[in-house]
């Protein structure tokens, strides 16, 4: 079983929708636990971190987390073509420090 | 706001050849990676570097590999003798404290032929 499992998609949404996107885990230690949004040939750019469980909002973003399930999410509200990317996942916690990825959702927004 | 800032964007180089890539983290940041992406595929963890020294490394990360601070502000990933399968997309990354935040640069679009 992968540490961390993500669908990669593509998610195809038309514009204006909410999108949701998750991420499962096995590692209990993870308290640490971050979503990326990356543009075609760019780097990561962070859009939120969460430390242990609970929900985080920023602007049409919410990222979710739900340890007693290992379970992640972030949902995007008024998509707009704008937020089409992969959205990665990561986390990291316990006696490791290093970030585990998850394999990336591609979004597709149409307008 | 302060970035992560990496050049070459593109390099390109002959099989066998030694590449240097270069970053410069952010100034008060004290954590430093490297990783890689290979077109299309997952986000690979190279290593982490703090207090002038490797803190982690992956398999990836063999002898052809290297990195060096050589002053306060640099980071590099030297690959000694390239290969095919090494063209990728590497960036360079740093945060405050590990396990926090990872601020990314741009990448350098790596080309072997």
């Amino acid at each position: 079983q992968k540490e961390v499992e993500q669908d990669p998609g593509p998610l195809s949404v038309p514009e204006g929708a909410i999108v949701s996107l998750n991420c499962t885990y096995s590692n209990s230690a993870f308290q640490y636990f971050m979503w990326y949004r990356q543009y075609s040939r760019k780097g990561p750019e962070l859009l939120m971190y969460t430390y242990s469980s609970g929900n985080k909002e920023d602007g049409r973003f919410t990222a979710q987390v739900d340890k007693s399930s290992k379970y992640i999410s972030l949902f995007i509200r008024d998509s707009q073509p704008s937020d089409s990317a992969t959205y990665l996942c990561a986390m990291s916690g316990g006696s490791n420090y290093q970030l585990i990825w998850g394999a990336g959702t591609k979004l597709i927004i149409k307008p | 706001e302060p970035e992560v800032t990496q050049t070459p964007s593109h390099q390109v180089t002959q099989m066998g050849q030694e590449v240097i890539l270069r970053c410069v983290p952010i100034s008060n940041h004290l954590y430093f990676y490297w990783y890689r992406q290979i077109l299309g595929q997952k986000v690979e963890f190279l290593v982490s570097f703090y207090n002038n020294e490797i803190s982690e490394k992956s398999e990836i990360f063999d002898d052809q590999f290297s990195v060096e601070r050589p002053d306060g502000s640099n980071f590099t990933l030297k690959i000694r003798s390239t290969k095919l399968e090494d063209s990728a997309m590497y960036f360079c990354a740093s945060t405050v404290r590990a396990g926090e935040k990872l601020f990314f640069g741009s990448g350098t679009q790596l080309s072997v032929l």
